[in-house]
């Protein structure tokens, strides 16, 4: 079935660090890749679209050049979380569309705690 | 833009059913529904494309009420392995996937 990896699974962190994540499509050529954040028994809420070959797409309130999102190859896109502070802890999640009628896959997520 | 579900949780025994719904404030190209267990990425359960759609595998199905811009996920004979975080996922335009508030489904012996 479709597969994205996501790496690492789990990060701890000091504040004021960056950290990046990774998420590789191994078996389908992704022009975009969704990025999502998930707190503790709450939804996941949509971040950023992120497209190859060009700018981030962010949603309102999220900042730019606190999460710095890279699509240079068809088959990676990495969420950098710069400057990491204690509320940025949470669960990242990518996630990609697989074609009309097919939904989307995840990554299997990367938790971050930032000390 | 983010829909909402009912119920927030719901306990259930085994065998038994229940229905989630998910509503959206906006008109709906698609609607999607996940599961979600704790601490895993959500697995993708089915899609709905039109407005009227129905569509089920096994004992799950799911229906799409494009006029009302709402969509129900019907669960038949519930399984132990049902037990996890229900999510709607609304695109209402191109491409961008809003989830829903949840729904935290617990099935007992």
């Amino acid at each position: 079935g479709a597969v994205v990896s996501q790496h690492p699974s789990w990060v701890i962190c000091k504040s004021g660090t960056s950290v990046k994540i990774e998420c590789r499509s191994l078996d389908f050529q992704a022009t975009t890749m969704f990025w999502y954040r998930q707190f503790p028994k709450q939804s996941l809420m949509l971040m950023a679209t992120s497209n190859e070959g060009s700018k981030a797409t962010y949603e309102q309130g999220v900042e730019k050049d606190k999460f710095l999102i890279n699509h240079a190859s068809l088959t990676l896109s990495t969420l950098t979380v710069t400057s990491a502070h204690p509320e940025d802890s949470s669960f990242y999640i990518c996630s990609e569309p697989r074609g009309v009628g097919y939904g989307y896959t995840f990554g299997s997520g990367t938790r971050l705690t930032v000390v | 833009q983010q829909p909402v579900q009912s119920p927030q949780a719901v306990i259930l025994r085994e065998g038994e059913d229940a229905v989630i719904n998910c509503s959206s404030s906006k008109a709906l190209y698609s609607v999607h529904w996940y599961r979600q267990k704790h601490g895993e990425a959500p697995v993708f359960l089915m899609i709905l494309l039109k407005g009227g759609e129905q569509k089920g595998h096994e004992k799950i199905s799911a229906s799409f009420n494009e006029k009302k811009q709402q969509s129900s996920l019907y669960l038949t004979a519930s399984q132990l392995s049902y037990s996890g975080t229900y999510f709607c996922g609304t695109e209402a335009g191109a491409n961008n996937l809003f989830f829903g508030t949840g729904t935290r489904l617990t099935v007992i012996p």
